[in-house]
């Protein structure tokens, strides 16, 4: 199985500020179609996961752009802008190149 | 608008089957695939398995040999059954169409 690892675990943030979440696979990610299919997903307390962004950098329906996704092949990393209260809660990456489905363990954003 | 909905028993008892009820709106079964996923109380997400537009499924290996994962695009449903219980399967399982989640049920596996 293909196995995710997030770094950090946990991130204490004020609001306003700027955080990077790290997604490392233990797989390339790309498909033989040629593309990668890398996501990034948000679980505010209480709730469903939430689809926030796909294919490593398209942002879901409705998803702020204060979000953005960058990286390749086996590095991925998810980037919030001017953090808002709303954006807290754990962040999942998830990988759909290879079966089974997997994902990272999380990161959880709290306020600092 | 794309709407999923889980339904099921919150209580099975070790050994006994799983069987729940994934009932969808706003987008059809035989275009689109929906996944199972489960999360065990205070942890990370665990991919189920999968039924395909066309009927095909796919499954966690790891849960492969007790899974079943079935639908009735008439009835806009789609079935997942798990059999040979234990307590470690005790989790909230969301079906999905990965952009789109379930509310998510809570099944607990207790005698």
């Amino acid at each position: 199985d293909v196995v995710m690892t997030q770094t950090p675990p946990s991130l204490s943030v004020a609001i306003g500020q700027s955080v990077s979440i790290s997604c490392k696979s233990s797989q390339s990610l790309v498909y033989s179609d040629g593309k990668t299919y890398l996501h990034w997903l948000l679980q505010s307390p209480g709730r469903s996961p939430k689809r926030l962004i796909y294919q490593v950098s398209n942002l879901g329906s409705g998803v702020p752009d204060r979000f953005s996704g960058t990286g390749s092949q086996k590095d991925f990393t998810l980037k919030i802008s001017r953090v808002e209260a709303e954006d807290l809660g754990v962040y999942y990456c998830a990988q759909t190149t290879h079966f089974p489905y997997t994902f990272g363990a999380g990161t959880k954003l709290e306020l600092k | 608008q794309v709407q999923l909905k889980e339904s099921g028993p919150g209580l099975v008892q070790p050994s006994q089957t799983l069987s729940l009820t994934c009932t969808v709106s706003g987008f059809s079964l035989t275009s689109n695939s929906v996944h199972w996923v489960r999360q065990p109380p205070g942890k990370g997400l665990e991919w189920v398995g999968a039924i395909w537009s066309g009927g095909s499924t796919d499954y966690n290996s790891a849960l492969k040999s007790r899974l079943s994962i079935s639908r009735d695009t008439s009835k806009s449903q789609v079935f997942l059954k798990m059999n040979s219980l234990q307590t470690e399967d005790t989790a909230i399982y969301f079906c999905t169409r990965l952009g789109y989640w379930g509310q998510g049920v809570m099944v607990t596996v207790s005698s």
